[in-house]
């Protein structure tokens, strides 16, 4: 069964630094999302990504975050200048018509310290 | 829907027993929902959907119930084995307004004893 793969599976860094989250979603997916969830919280949307540019975002998604799809296999997050508050689990997730048939990756656990 | 901390609903049951875990969705517009497991350490994972034009949906040993009156969903899980043990959440998602855009409840810690 296709699967959404997530790298790394663990990220610590240090408060300021930027991250770099790396997702490669199902091939045939054309609709992308990042959610995180903070530590025994739901899970909550982060951004939507569609042809190449954000669909929609929510009130999280501030400028010190961004998404990319360099080429046509990754997408990726990056937190310019991590907080504290950003530890969290952050999942990929794809979906080939945006409505349904969403896949969730593994997840990255980001440690801000 | 705001952070509720760390303390989850939580429902024990026996194996073999039913299962039913309950949400409350928030947005009377939204039109389709899932409901997903989640395993310790890792991402949710589909286990059965429905659309708002449905009251019940059946799968394998499970069973989603729609009540747009009072915006609740339930999931239902026939003869509960211990590997269901997982935080289950409900989704929303408001086709008007949004582009895959899921809102996620706040889950439910299922603990099945052998």
């Amino acid at each position: 069964e296709p699967e959404v793969t997530q790298t790394p599976s663990h990220q610590v860094t240090q408060m300021g630094q930027e991250v770099i989250l790396r997702c490669v979603p199902i091939s045939n997916h054309l609709y992308f999302y990042w959610y995180r969830q903070i530590l025994g919280q739901k899970v909550e949307f982060l951004v939507s990504f569609y042809n190449n540019e954000i669909s929609e975002k929510s009130e999280i998604f501030d400028d010190q975050f961004s998404v990319e799809r360099p080429d046509g296999s990754n997408f990726t997050l990056k937190i310019r200048s991590t907080k504290l508050e950003d530890s969290a689990m952050y999942f990929c997730a794809s979906s080939e018509t945006g409505v349904g048939g969403y896949t969730f990756g593994s997840g990255t656990r980001l440690t801000v310290v | 829907g705001e952070n509720v901390g760390l303390h989850l609903p939580t429902l024990s049951v026996q194996e073999g027993d039913n299962s039913i875990i309950n949400c409350a969705y928030s947005n009377s517009a939204s039109d389709y929902f899932i409901w997903y497991k989640q395993e310790s350490g890792k991402g949710p994972q589909f286990i059965i959907d429905i659309r708002s034009n449905m009251d019940k949906r059946q799968g394998q040993r499970v069973t989603v119930l729609l009540n747009k009156t009072v915006k609740h969903l339930s999931l239902q899980i026939a003869a509960t084995q211990p590997g269901d043990s997982a935080v289950y959440f409900c989704a929303e998602y408001d086709g008007g307004t949004s582009y895959g855009k899921l809102t996620f409840g706040q889950g439910t810690i299922l603990t099945v004893h052998p």
